[in-house]
């Protein structure tokens, strides 16, 4: 039971670099998002696809680009990293139906130098 | 808006113990979904409850269990017997949209050290 895959699991950056973090899930859902948690701050949407196709921005999307590559894939892009982003982000999905659970991946950190 | 706020920012227990971790939540809707998730040292986030509005009852699980007053907009979650496998970052958060993490806002965790 895969559930919510993200790679890759630890990354450092230089700053100005850039790089992607890939997300996929193997449940079928229609909705995923990308959040980025920093301490005392909890978790904060960066960006969400509600179906694939869509993208939307939430909280803190200054900085990042996603794509929706397919109904199980979603992509995380930083063009130009910033030692602001140093973060873990976590990608996650739901079915997008009422009522249904949200499901995490595991995380990437993050440090941008 | 919404908002949830987790007071205590670190608790330490001694094995044994009972221990309750706060969560006040502030929305202005009447639908609305409420959840935790524990997020131990290896990072990963897991699913432990969801309750909706419309639903009071408090719940057990095992050690586990949740206190949901809406009186006080308070879903609180309380440890019996905590035990070392306990120590992690437990998150509250809330959910004006039913099974969407767009609108899910969470609290900023509450780091659980449960001493032996």
């Amino acid at each position: 039971n895969a559930g919510v895959t993200q790679t890759p699991k630890f990354q450092v950056l230089k700053t100005g670099q850039s790089m992607t973090l890939q997300c996929a899930q193997d449940m079928n859902h229609n909705s995923m998002y990308w959040y980025r948690q920093d301490p005392g701050m909890g978790l904060r949407l960066i960006y969400y696809s509600a179906s694939e196709g869509t993208t939307d921005k939430g909280e803190v999307p200054n900085g990042y680009n996603v794509s929706r590559l397919n109904k199980r894939e979603f992509s995380l892009r930083l063009e130009s990293a910033a030692p602001s982003q140093t973060s873990v982000y976590f990608c996650a999905s739901t079915p997008g139906r009422s009522g249904n659970t949200i499901y995490f991946g595991e995380g990437s950190w993050l440090t941008v130098v | 808006a919404q908002k949830v706020t987790q007071a205590q920012t670190e608790i330490s227990v001694v094995e044994k113990e009972d221990v309750t971790l706060d969560c006040v939540y502030e929305t202005r809707d009447t639908t609305y979904y409420l959840f935790w998730y524990k997020q131990p040292p290896s990072g990963e986030l897991v699913f432990l409850i969801r309750r909706n509005s419309f639903d009071e009852q408090n719940e057990i699980s095992g050690r586990y269990s949740w206190n949901f007053q809406k009186s006080t907009s308070s879903f609180n979650f309380t440890i019996t017997a905590s035990q070392v496998v306990d120590s992690a970052v437990y998150f509250c958060a809330l959910s004006e949209a039913p099974g969407s993490a767009r609108q899910l806002t969470f609290g900023s965790g509450t780091q659980l050290t449960v001493l032996p």
